[in-house]
């Protein structure tokens, strides 16, 4: 059964500061993995998809990374800003024919002024 | 932009009642998909519709039920709410190996 982790739980940073969040999955048959940030209270915004044949990802500040055989990804925010503020989830969509979201329990993220 | 529309932000019933949660897009996606959010355990699949009056299952479909008559709409349906269904409901849609898009969620309260 494939089991998302997100290390860590919680990151404050201060602003400008460029940081990495971490992913990890372990059964590397994805088919891609999704990056996305959740406000407080908010519903998820897609921020980069990364398909199981690509290496990264960039939008902006933002860069993704996928490492299939390991089972990992990262998310790199370069120079953050308070309105950084906010949790991280990624998701990984399985082989089958399904193509659910699997779920870490994500980052909370904290960008000081 | 992308549109997913849940119809209530907010809603409080009380134990027993049915409750209806429904989702819209304006993307002719195929996919459409119901979780709950829950401190500590995240976000879960409840059911989950591949086309028109299509459904499948998820991780923890126990008292709910789904309906997907139009290809746009995905509802959720508690035949008798329990204070334990008391959660966010995010509803999703996508296509096949592509981005998964999500609404702004449904805070239900059971009472």
């Amino acid at each position: 059964k494939q089991e998302v982790t997100q290390i860590p739980a919680a990151l404050s940073v201060p602003e400008g500061e460029n940081l990495v969040l971490n992913c990890s999955f372990t059964d590397s048959a994805i088919y891609n993995l999704q990056w996305f940030r959740q406000d407080p209270g908010k519903g998820l915004t897609s921020l980069l998809l990364i398909q199981s044949s690509q290496r990264e990802q960039t939008s902006g500040r933002l860069n993704a990374s996928l490492d299939k055989s390991s089972g990992r990804s990262t998310l790199y925010i370069a120079a953050s800003q308070p309105g950084d503020s906010a949790t991280y989830l990624c998701a990984v969509m399985d082989g089958g024919a399904t193509n659910k979201l699997i779920f870490g329990t994500g980052t909370l993220l904290a960008v000081q002024p | 932009d992308v549109k997913v529309t849940q119809s209530s932000r907010y809603l409080v019933k009380r134990t027993g009642e049915k409750v209806f949660l429904e989702c819209v897009q304006d993307m002719d996606h195929e996919n459409m998909f119901w979780y709950r959010q829950d401190p500590g355990l995240g976000l879960r699949l409840i059911y989950f519709s591949y086309d028109v009056k299509m459904k499948e299952k998820g991780d923890i479909p126990e008292g709910y039920s789904v309906s997907r008559e139009k290809k746009e709409r995905f509802s959720l349906i508690l035949e008798s709410a329990s204070t334990n269904q008391t959660s966010m409901y995010l509803c999703a849609h996508g296509t096949s190996g592509n981005t998964i898009y999500f609404g702004e969620g449904s805070w239900l309260t059971v009472v």
